[in-house]
């Protein structure tokens, strides 16, 4: 079946640093792969999505690259702030059929002045 | 264009009471979905709605949960009789009906704590 799996927390860094939070999937076909946040009391928000193999997503600084050829869909970004402190959840779901999501664990991410 | 709406937000009860969630999506979305996010986990679907037909519910706990959206819009799920194990905070998500419009829309979500 479809899964995915994404990079164990919780993960800290100092603020401008640089972030990389792993995730790769498996599942049949082509599915579009997703970067949800979550900020301490809110609810999931989309971050980026990318629908086919080579596109890149992006938003707020953050980026993430569909890799078919290793199934995976990194996140990024170049330098981290105080405000990027979430959890951060990776996602695919397929374009045909019930496109329900599929959720990676959650990796929390804390930025420390 | 207002959000996905939930209530309530907290929810604390005693194991074997019952419970009901509701959900508002986003207008003219005609899926929505109901997931559960155990702590520490993603969420993970338990059912999914196209307009008010049932697409998807082979998550759903059916001895002891319950879902509907009788009119196509508001959806309520029941779980009837609670268990330790549902703690967990309760996402609904809504989509637009467009082909390859997949971006889901998730509530604030309801935390639930049985005792």
């Amino acid at each position: 079946g479809n899964s995915v799996t994404q990079m164990e927390g919780p993960v800290t860094l100092s603020e401008e640093a640089f972030l990389t939070i792993n995730c790769t999937y498996t599942a049949t076909g082509y599915p579009s792969l997703f970067w949800y946040v979550q900020y301490p009391g809110e609810g999931l928000q989309l971050l980026l999505k990318a629908t086919k193999a080579d596109d890149k997503g992006s938003n707020k600084g953050f980026e993430a690259t569909y890799r078919k050829e290793t199934t995976s869909f990194h996140l990024e970004k170049g330098s981290v702030q105080v405000s990027d402190s979430a959890v951060y959840f990776c996602a695919l779901t397929k374009i045909q059929g019930a496109q329900k999501l599929v959720f990676g664990q959650g990796t929390r991410l804390t930025i420390n002045p | 264009e207002a959000g996905v709406a939930q209530s309530p937000r907290y929810k604390i009860i005693e194991k074997r009471q019952s419970v009901a969630f509701w959900c508002n999506p986003i207008s003219g979305h005609a899926t929505l979905y109901w997931y559960q996010q155990i702590l520490g986990q993603g969420p993970k679907l338990l059912i999914q709605f196209q307009n008010n037909g049932v697409v998807d519910d082979s998550q759903l706990p059916k001895d002891r949960f319950s879902a509907e959206r009788l009119k196509g819009v508001d959806s309520t799920l029941k779980i009837q009789p609670a268990k330790l194990e549902d703690s967990a905070v309760y996402l609904c998500a809504s989509r637009g009906l467009a082909g390859r419009q997949e971006t889901q829309y998730f509530g604030p979500g309801t935390r639930l704590l049985v005792l």
